[in-house]
C-alpha cells in the first residue's frame, strides 16, 4: 500500500487534457514539493516536474504540476501517442524521514 | 551528463544478502547531492530505500532499517547497497538514482533486476 494515493489508471483521447491526481498527508504533500515521474516499459522513471511546476530542460510544456493542500496533480495538455506511461508522483514525508510515492498511474492514449 | 550504473548479482537465494554497486559518471560522487536506491518489484509501483552523501551520512527506510546497509568509496565514485536475509518479497528492479531536496531524483540507473529464488 503506497503512502500517496493516484488512480491505478487515466485515459483520453489524442489532443485532449487529462489529469492526474496524487492525494497524500499533511507530513508530506502538504509541507513538502510534489515531484512527479514518467516511466515506459522496461525504462527508468525519468524526471517529469518537480515541485510544484518546474520543468526539467527538454520536457514540453505540455506537463504542467499543481499542488493544493495535501492534493496534487499532474495535468497534461494535447495528449499525444507517446504519452502513453506510467506516471508517479512523490514527495518527501516528515513524518516517516524520507522518500514517499504513489502507486502509479498508467495513462492510455484512446 | 552525469550517468549511473547498477552493478550485481541477478539471482540471490533466499536468507543470503543482496549487494549491488553503483558506478557514477559524468561527474563526481563528492558533491552536495545524495545518493539514493530505489526498487520497483516487476509490474508494481517505486520505494525508496535508502540514500548516502560522500561523506558517509545515511537515512534509511524505516521499514528495511534493520537489514540494510548502505556505503560510498569516493575513490572509486561508487556506492553501495547490502540487504540481508532476503525473501522473495525482495525481487525487484534495483535503481540507484541522484537526489535532493528540490529536484527529488533526477539522475537514474538503468536498474538491475534481482530474483530471490533457491
Amino acid at each position: 500500500q503506497s503512502v500517496l494515493t493516484q488512480p491505478p489508471s487515466a485515459s483520453g483521447a489524442p489532443g485532449r487534457r487529462v489529469t492526474i491526481s496524487c492525494s497524500g498527508s499533511s507530513s508530506n504533500i502538504g509541507s513538502n514539493p510534489v515531484n512527479w515521474y514518467q516511466q515506459f516499459p522496461g525504462t527508468a522513471p525519468k524526471l517529469l516536474i518537480y515541485g510544484p511546476n518546474q520543468r526539467p530542460s527538454g520536457v514540453p510544456d505540455r506537463f504542467s504540476g499543481s499542488k493544493s493542500g495535501t492534493s496534487a496533480s499532474l495535468a497534461i495538455s494535447g495528449l499525444q501517442s507517446e504519452d502513453e506511461a506510467d506516471y508517479y508522483c512523490t514527495a518527501w514525508d516528515d513524518s516517516l524521514r524520507g522518500w514517499v510515492f504513489g502507486g502509479g498511474t498508467k495513462l492510455t492514449v484512446l | 551528463q552525469v550517468r549511473l550504473q547498477e552493478s550485481g548479482p541477478g539471482l540471490v537465494k533466499p536468507s543470503e544478502t543482496l549487494s549491488l554497486t553503483c558506478t557514477v559518471s559524468g561527474g563526481s560522487i563528492s558533491t552536495s547531492y545524495y545518493w539514493s536506491w530505489i526498487r520497483q518489484p516487476p509490474g508494481k509501483g517505486l520505494e525508496w530505500i535508502a540514500y548516502i552523501y560522500y561523506n558517509g551520512r545515511t537515512n534509511y527506510n524505516a521499514s528495511l532499517k534493520s537489514r540494510l546497509a548502505i556505503s560510498v568509496d569516493t575513490s572509486k565514485n561508487q556506492f553501495s547497497l547490502k540487504l540481508t536475509s532476503v525473501t522473495a518479497a525482495d525481487t525487484a528492479i534495483y535503481y540507484c538514482a541522484r537526489g535532493d531536496g528540490v529536484y527529488g531524483h533526477d539522475y537514474w540507473g538503468q536498474g538491475t533486476l534481482v530474483t530471490v529464488s533457491s
